[in-house]
């Protein structure tokens, strides 16, 4: 129930092409729903967040797309570019729950 | 401004020996937390702090882990003694307050070796 199951673990994408990692979740009280990058000896930083009241959130080249029926979200990169390999990791809480964390996914993006 | 300040970014120790972490939160945030992270692996809550207080201890082994938050701004985690499954990233975090959305800041980690 309080699991968010993200895929895929790894993802080469060429440069230039979009990006996609999906992340689902059970627990329906979740209401807030981020996704942090995460470098290489480095502690992961928000990247962008949603709530359950909008189904589409766009920054920049980053979306998040929610699917509050199929209880599934996912993070769209537009036009990859190669600063963009990092690990990526979905997130859900809510109230003054903890986060609970996705597995990861690394993304590679090749020149 | 300063982000989340956390030392020794790496320490190679002995199984059963002490270790140590301590993290240094952005001034103004009350919220600090501590988070396990194993290679490949998302984030695990070990211990919440609002202001000096423990409000989430539920996930810290207490048998050989101890944290402290002294004056609600600086804090330690301690391992004693280490076991070789302890080998991780320690992460600390900090945010503004304990909201479910308030944005929680990483510092770097510590990389925990136990040999």
């Amino acid at each position: 129930q309080q699991q968010v199951k993200q895929s895929p673990q790894s993802l080469i994408v060429q440069k230039g092409g979009i990006s996609i990692i999906n992340c689902a979740y059970e627990n329906t009280a979740f209401d807030y729903f981020p996704w942090y990058q995460q470098f290489p000896g480095k502690g992961p930083a928000l990247l962008i967040a949603i709530r359950p009241d909008v189904s589409e959130k766009k920054e920049g080249r980053f979306t998040i797309s929610f699917n509050k029926s199929a209880k599934q979200f996912s993070l769209h990169i537009m036009d990859s570019q190669p600063g963009d390999s990092a690990t990526y990791f979905c997130a859900a809480s809510y109230s003054n729950y903890q986060l609970i964390w996705g597995a990861g996914t690394k993304l590679i993006i090749k020149p | 401004e300063a982000g989340v300040v956390q030392s020794p970014r790496y320490k190679i120790i002995e199984k059963k020996q002490p270790v140590a972490f301590w993290c240094n939160p952005i001034s103004g945030h009350n919220t600090l937390y501590w988070y396990l992270q194993n290679l490949g692996q998302g984030p695990e809550l070990l211990i919440r702090y609002e202001n000096e207080e423990a409000v989430d201890d539920s996930q810290l082994p207490k048998d050989r882990f101890s944290a402290e938050r002294l004056k609600g701004v600086d804090s330690t985690l301690k391992i004693q003694p280490a076991e070789l499954g302890d080998s991780a990233v320690y992460l600390c975090a900090s945010s503004l307050t304990s909201g479910n959305t308030d944005t929680q800041y990483f510092g770097p980690g510590t990389r925990l070796t136990v040999l």
